[in-house]
């Protein structure tokens, strides 16, 4: 099976631009979760959708949103991007049942000048 | 509200020495408890689980960890390091609510192997 894909891998934004990453699951897995990962907070959730509702919800202001879509891909995007945005974004997909294990895709590495 | 503590931040061994990085965490209730490794360049992967049974599991390249219910323990085991175990090493906690799941994580222990 193919693992978690992200696209894109690499991104260099402009403060107050917006940001759309893309994150395709792995086939069969319903659920789709999203991390930040920064050298200073290490690995934060931001949250996690499953059949197109977002189900969680991390402490994260409201530019940060996410949609999935019926077939379980999802988008995150990021609204007037800050410096402090600049960070590697992660998504891991599982099946969805709530306590099974969660891959990781390679992330996308999100630069803001 | 979870929490998930990894005591050490850096540790270098030589290889062939052993190795034990500390992972507690803090919740009341049921929880799955993970270790994921994160190699130079690569994407997080996997290393080992525990969701109920045997509290002694064992992972790929030889881990194993230790679920210690009465500690919030978790601590993570190898008797051999190899070099190729150069890695940043994650500690994450599952406190699904029978719906909604959220990994928090550790800060990470960085692992050095020298030869």
């Amino acid at each position: 099976k193919a693992g978690v894909t992200q696209t894109p891998r690499y991104l260099i934004k402009t403060r107050g631009q917006q940001v759309t990453l893309s994150c395709s699951p792995i086939s069969g897995h319903r659920s789709v979760s999203w991390y930040q990962q920064t050298p200073g907070q290490g690995l934060q959730f931001l949250f996690e959708y499953f059949s197109e509702t977002q189900r969680n919800k991390g402490n994260f202001p409201g530019r940060f949103s996410g949609r999935q879509f019926s077939n379980s891909r999802s988008e995150m995007n990021v609204s007037t991007l800050e410096l402090g945005d600049s960070a590697l974004y992660l998504c891991a997909s599982s099946l969805g049942l709530g306590s099974d294990t969660q891959y990781f895709g390679p992330g996308t590495r999100l630069t803001v000048l | 509200a979870q929490s998930v503590s990894q005591h050490n931040h850096h540790v270098i061994l030589s290889e062939a020495a052993s190795l034990e990085l500390g992972c507690n965490y803090s919740y009341g209730g049921t929880v799955n408890l993970f270790w994921y490794v994160q190699y130079p360049g690569q994407h997080l992967q996997l290393l080992l689980k525990y969701f109920s049974g045997d509290p002694l599991v064992k992972g790929i390249k030889g881990f194993e960890a230790e679920f210690i219910k009465s500690k919030f323990s978790f601590n993570l085991r190898k008797p051999s390091v190899q070099w190729s175990d150069t890695a940043e090493y994650f500690c994450a906690v599952n406190a699904y609510t029978g719906t909604a799941s959220k990994l928090t994580f550790g800060t990470g222990t960085r692992l050095q192997v020298t030869l």
